[in-house]
């Protein structure tokens, strides 16, 4: 199976900062990389897709960047409603995995 | 507008069995695979299953190969997977999610709770 790092798993930062997470995999996934966003008490949300591909509808200030086995996503000039759990996901392969996930909270 | 209701979560003892279901709407489902996705409480994700758009080809997870089995009705768009052999490392929220057609899933139910206690 592949393994997902994700890193930091806690993020602390302040409305208007740019903010990066990382994730690595245990193996190449040339792009098939997905960045989720997760509310308590809520479904995750699609965000990104192969790696850069943002979705539909998300605001521009979320992107997310690589390829091979090292991501990054990266949020710049936080909002308020950005105060979330964050999550990549590989689908290269089966099984699909998951990064552990970052809380990103209000310094 | 894609919606996705998952049901039959439930407190169910060690050892027992539970059927989930899913209602699937706003999307032509039978052209699309299905995931379930899992996450215990307070804890992260995890993919469980996937079957593709005519059932005819399914995939797991190790934790759960064996004992889950994923299913689907195109005539009632509905997805459902029933569950054996539990313990307490099955106790999660259970989300389905829609594929997108490329692999990645673009749309999640709100999930529905399984318990398993004695």
């Amino acid at each position: 199976d592949i393994q997902m790092t994700q890193s930091p798993s806690t993020l602390s930062a302040s409305v208007g900062d740019r903010v990066t997470i990382t994730c690595r995999a245990s193996q190449s996934l040339s792009s098939w990389l997905a960045w989720y966003q997760q509310k308590p008490g809520k479904a995750p949300g699609l965000l990104i897709y192969k790696a850069s591909t943002l979705e539909s509808g998300v605001p521009s200030r979320f992107s997310g960047s690589g390829s091979g086995t090292e991501f990054t996503f990266t949020i710049s000039n936080l909002q308020p409603d950005d105060f979330a759990t964050y999550y990549c996901q590989q689908y290269k392969t089966y099984p699909y995995t998951f990064g552990q996930g970052t809380k990103l909270e209000i310094k | 507008e894609v919606q996705l209701v998952e049901s039959g979560g439930a407190v169910v003892q060690p050892g027992g069995s539970l059927r989930l279901s899913c209602a699937a709407s706003g999307f032509t489902f039978d052209d699309y695979s299905i995931h379930w996705v899992r996450q215990p409480p307070g804890k992260g994700l995890e993919w469980v299953s996937l079957i593709i758009w005519d059932g005819s080809s399914t995939y797991y997870a190790d934790s759960v190969r064996g004992r889950f089995t994923i299913s689907r009705d195109n005539t009632k768009n509905s997805l459902y997977l029933q569950m054996n052999s539990l313990t307490s490392e099955d106790t999660a929220l259970y989300f389905c999610a829609k594929d997108s057609g490329y692999d990645y899933l673009d749309y999640w139910g709100q999930g529905t709770l399984v318990t398993v206690s004695s």
